[in-house]
């Protein structure tokens, strides 16, 4: 089946503790992608990958880094992360640009 | 940059009646690709139907129908013989086909409440 996969679906965490959100995808895709989720904003763009090894940042990427070392894999990292980072987070992954992306479950992160 | 408008945040609709949520875009590129994902209460982001800028005929996709119509920059979601499972978040979004590296867009979206 294709899919996106994201671990974990929920994580509460502190301040300052380092995490890593998975995500893998299973359809070859080379477009993928990190968004959050907020109340009244909608969805925004953390960052984005074109391919192995070339990522880019996208509308909100302050507080974030990304990795792409393998074609399924795009892990979204939070080296410290905030309170304001508390949100519903969703990778997606599209065969290009113009094509329609398929979303994880989400990960939905509170840091207290 | 590009830009979608969603200007109804919520929604109702008897069961079995039709409803269109609204989308309005903003763009200076002619080759474009539009969006609807629907987001139910479980939280996951489902592909409804897509439509792309050169795209002569309004796309359709069972009971979503997309209501193009390009001059007036607007992409109005059509959902036919509504269900109570049709109660979801909509979003609308764009991509931008030739302009660089270029994400999907996102409107804030509408919540659709189907009353039986």
């Amino acid at each position: 089946e294709a899919q996106v996969t994201q671990n974990p679906r929920y994580l509460i965490t502190v301040t300052g503790k380092k995490l890593t959100v998975t995500c893998s995808q299973n359809m070859n895709h080379e477009y993928m992608s990190w968004y959050r989720q907020d109340p009244g904003l909608g969805l925004r763009q953390i960052y984005y990958s074109m391919n192995v090894e070339v990522t880019d940042k996208g509308d909100v990427p302050e507080g974030y880094k990304v990795s792409r070392k393998e074609k399924r894999n795009f892990p979204l990292i939070l080296e410290s992360p905030s309170p304001n980072q508390t949100s519903l987070y969703f990778c997606a992954s599209s065969l290009g640009r113009g094509a329609e992306a398929f979303f994880g479950q989400g990960t939905r992160l509170t840091v207290v | 940059a590009q830009k979608i408008t969603q200007t109804q945040p919520g929604m109702f609709v008897q069961e079995k009646e039709a409803v269109t949520l609204d989308c309005t875009y903003d763009t200076s590129d002619q080759s474009y690709g539009l969006f609807w994902y629907k987001q139910p209460s479980s939280g996951e982001m489902i592909f409804l139907i897509y439509q792309g800028s050169y795209d002569e005929q309004n796309a359709t996709e069972g009971r979503y129908s997309l209501n193009f119509q390009k001059a007036r920059k607007s992409a109005n979601l059509v959902i036919s013989a509504s269900q109570l499972g049709d109660s979801a978040m909509y979003f609308c979004a764009m991509i931008l086909r030739n302009s660089g590296n270029t994400p999907l867009v996102f409107g804030k979206g509408t919540r659709l409440s189907v009353i039986a």
